[in-house]
């Protein structure tokens, strides 16, 4: 079945430590996205790429990065920079950026301090 | 002028009620409304969307009305069932626009009762 695959389900991150979000999609779609979801604040976005190769930085995208070096693979990192990491990550794609299409999302990571 | 407003922040409906949950928006270059229906622990997934250029979509019990000129669009579902319990998300694409992001609301949590 196609779809997107997130991993791991759960992560913990120590102090000063990076750690990285798997992202997967067999949909051969050209557009992926990140989100960061909390509590009463919906989902704000922190990465997206339109193209292997090209990525932009979304509203929250302090702390994070990324890179696209496969059509079907968006890995997140968030770095020691991001002060408050705990949150719901979710990855999405669509077959073109900011389309109509509707985007499909992973069922996420929930990334937690140590 | 990018948000979208929504309420109310949870609702509680009996078996066989209807529940509504409202959006409102400011940016009057939006022109893309999807609905997204996310259960605990699972990446949303798009329910049912619109465009402004039609008042009302109806498909099964979910029903999205449309008003242009108040900026509001709002989810009906009809014959709640215990099954629809889930967090509900509205957003707001500028579809072709210089920003070109899916904006999304705050979320509403329904719980239908038994």
């Amino acid at each position: 079945d196609g779809g997107i695959t997130q991993s791991p389900k759960y992560l913990f991150r120590k102090e000063g430590q990076n750690v990285t979000l798997s992202c997967e999609q067999n949909l051969n779609h050209d557009a992926m996205y990140w989100y960061r979801q909390d509590p009463g604040q919906g989902l704000r976005l922190i990465y997206y790429s339109q193209i292997v190769n090209d990525f932009q930085k979304g509203d929250i995208a302090e702390g994070y990065s990324v890179s696209r070096e496969k059509k079907e693979s968006f890995p997140l990192t968030v770095t020691s920079a991001q002060k408050n990491p705990t949150a719901f990550y979710l990855c999405a794609s669509t077959d073109r950026a900011f389309s109509n299409q509707p985007q499909h999302f992973g069922d996420g990571t929930r990334l937690s301090i140590l | 002028q990018q948000q979208v407003k929504q309420s109310p922040q949870s609702l509680i409906v009996q078996k066989g009620g209807i529940s509504i949950i409202n959006c409102a928006y400011e940016n009057t270059a939006f022109d893309y409304f999807p609905w997204y229906q996310q259960f605990p622990g699972k990446g949303p997934a798009l329910l049912i969307a619109i465009r402004p250029d039609v008042s009302e979509k109806k498909e099964g019990r979910f029903t999205i009305s449309f008003n242009k000129s108040a900026k509001q669009f709002s989810l009906h579902i009809m014959d709640s069932q215990p099954g629809d319990s889930a967090t509900y998300f509205c957003a707001a694409l500028d579809y072709g626009g210089a920003t070109n992001k899916l904006i999304f609301g705050t979320g509403t949590l329904l719980a239908v009762q038994p």
